[in-house]
Order: structure tokens, then sequence, then C-alpha cells
């Protein structure tokens, strides 16, 4: 099993949809999870980070199971500029003070009009 | 503006030829890491770095050497042993553990 998984999709969605994508992890120690966006052959940016009683930015909505091992980024009313690869990002403590940071393989999204 | 630079954005090797990524950050950052993404894939982790003159193996270390001679600086090189080098580079930091990674724009590097 990998450590972190993505449902690779792709997503198409309308203009106005509310779409979900889930990533689980396999290891219970794990501390810190982050959802990262991509665009194509840039480098990813920040989204949001995802606390244990979960988060609200604007349309998107994070949350985190700790008894199922997964986590959730959930998008409202879904704009065309929202088209991208969004990377889950699982840190667990590892060999190093720093820990270590795992990437899932990223969910495509593309919105259409 | 603190930022991560990377250079070259595209890079071209030859057979049997070592190339040398560049990354350097003026955000005083301590821990720094090297990633490899291949086409519909996540970020696979090369080398990282918690301190100057110390670095470790990431999990695809294999073909692939770095130095940490100064804090800012983390160059890359892909060695003539690694066989499959056509990716996409992507050098990161970050202050502590727990905090987000700052991205440089990345390098594509491709085989002639």
């Amino acid at each position: 099993r990998k450590e972190v998984e993505q449902d690779p999709g792709p997503f198409n969605v309308p203009e106005g949809a509310t779409v979900a994508f889930n990533c689980t992890y396999s290891n219970s120690a794990s501390q810190s999870f982050f959802w990262y966006r991509q665009d194509c052959r840039k480098e990813p940016k920040l989204l949001m980070s995802v606390y244990s009683s979960g988060n609200e930015d604007g349309r998107f909505t994070a949350q985190l199971n700790r008894a199922s091992q997964y986590i959730s980024l959930l998008i409202r009313d879904s704009k065309l500029s929202d088209s991208a690869t969004y990377l889950c990002v699982v840190s667990r403590p590892g060999g190093t003070s720093y820990g270590k940071l795992t990437f899932g393989q990223g969910t495509i999204l593309t919105v259409h009009p | 503006d603190g930022g991560i630079t990377q250079s070259p954005k595209y890079l071209f090797r030859k057979e049997g030829q070592n190339v040398t990524l560049s990354c350097e950050q003026n955000l005083n950052h301590d821990a720094m890491y090297w990633y490899r993404q291949d086409p519909g894939q996540g970020l696979r982790l090369i080398y990282y770095s918690q301190i100057v003159n110390d670095f470790q193996k990431g999990d695809i270390a294999e073909g692939y050497s770095v130095s940490r001679e100064k804090k800012e600086s983390f160059p890359l090189t892909v060695t003539s042993a690694q066989k499959n080098p056509t990716a996409f580079y992507l050098c990161a930091s970050r202050r502590t553990a727990n905090e987000k990674l700052f991205f440089g724009s990345g390098t594509q590097l491709s085989v002639l």
C-alpha cells in the first residue's frame, strides 16, 4: 500500500459545481497535512493546511479524519481557474527533526464552462 | 522579495554527461529539499539537507549528488549514473518542522 494515495481522476466538472477529493495515508503517526495546488509545469503552491477540527478558506474546505486516516478537500462553486492538479501532502516523524513529507500522486481537476 | 530561485528553467543533457541544477534561497531557511516529478506522478524526494555541510538521501538518491556549503545554496548534480534523468526537478525549503514548503519554479531536464 502506498504511504499516501489519491484518486488521480481526472475530475471534469461544470462551473459552479461542488467537487470533493479524498486522500488516504497509511502511517497513523502522521502529524501535519496540507493541500497544494499545481498548475501544469509550475511549482506546487500551498492551498491550505489541514487542521484537526477542519478548516475553511472561502470556497475551500479541508477536513481530517484520523480514525479512518484520510483528509479531504471540498471545492464549492467551482471556477474555471480552479483547473489544476491538487496534491495531498502528509508529514510524519522521521529520522530527522524535520520529519518526512510524502506527496500523493495528485488529483487532476478540469472545470469546464 | 524573499524566495527560492532555480536555474536554468530548461536543461538538456547528453549521454554520459553530468549536469548541475542550481537552487538558491534568501529565506534564511535551514532545511532544503530536492524533488523529482514525472508526468502524472507526485513528487519523490531525492536529497534533503537540514543544515550546512550536512545532507541525507531521500527515496531515489541513486545517480544524484548534492552539496550544502552555504545555507543559501543547495545544488543538485545529475550524474551519468542516472539512466533516466528526464523529469521536472523542484527545489524547496522550509523554516521549521511541520511548516509549509516553499518551492522554486522548477527545472525541466531532458536527454538529447
